[in-house]
């Protein structure tokens, strides 16, 4: 199994207050993603990050940011957090310089609830 | 409107019978994956197809990669009660790092 780890693994907020999850890998894979997993969509990307520093929006950013200041870390910040927030987030990471076959790897991910 | 769309939704069989599920898409990909959940667990690949008409096999599980590459399905023989969970194919467009994730077909083998 790579090793991935998210935590907390589980969280409960009320709407308003600000969330981080982190994401901590193992593996110096360059690649680092956050999703988002709600029924009737299936994974759908929040950000993503291709190196240290270097982080890019995916398909539903808005109200999200992410860091990377460290190879092995990608944090996922909700700055207000929203009940349409509520949702189990995975991260994942990729070696990249794959192309078309590169594999992602995904970790346990992580429960938010927002009141 | 999903890019990928996954059919059925939910099937529900008893162990020994066959199944396909099948992934389907008006756009082209240059690759596309198949991933297994089980429930409180992330994602699991199982396979990555990249040549159209491409057919690869993994044990009891088949998966075929339509000669337009729009399209994929994954043929499970004589399904056992460990293949229950969300299977979930994604697809690559162009040289993209970026996955495109179909909603899933929750699979349920009865014993």
């Amino acid at each position: 199994d790579a090793g991935i780890t998210q935590s907390p693994r589980h969280k409960v907020t009320e709407t308003g207050t600000p969330v981080t999850l982190r994401c901590h890998q193992t593996e110096n894979h360059r690649y680092m993603y956050w999703y988002r997993q709600d029924p009737g969509h299936g994974l759908r990307l929040i950000h993503y990050s291709y190196g240290v520093k270097d982080t890019d929006k995916g398909e539903v950013s808005d109200g999200y940011s992410v860091s990377r200041s460290k190879t092995e870390d990608f944090l996922l910040t909700l700055e207000s957090a929203t009940s349409s927030q509520t949702s189990v987030y995975f991260c994942a990471i990729s070696e990249g310089g794959l192309g078309t076959i590169d594999t992602q790897y995904f970790g346990p991910g992580t429960r938010l609830t927002v009141l | 409107t999903q890019l990928l769309e996954q059919s059925p939704q939910f099937l529900s069989i008893q162990e020994g019978e066959n199944l396909t599920v099948y992934c389907n898409s008006s756009s082209v990909f240059s690759s596309l994956q198949w991933y297994r959940q089980e429930p409180g667990e992330g994602p699991v690949l199982l396979v990555t197809v990249v040549t159209g008409g491409e057919v690869k096999k993994l044990k009891r599980l088949t998966f075929q990669f339509g000669d337009a590459r729009k399209d994929s399905s994954l043929h499970i023989t004589a399904a056992q009660t460990g293949d229950t969970g969300l299977y979930l194919c994604a697809g690559r467009r162009d040289s993209s790092y970026k996955l495109i994730f179909g909603s899933g077909t929750r699979l349920l083998v009865r014993p």
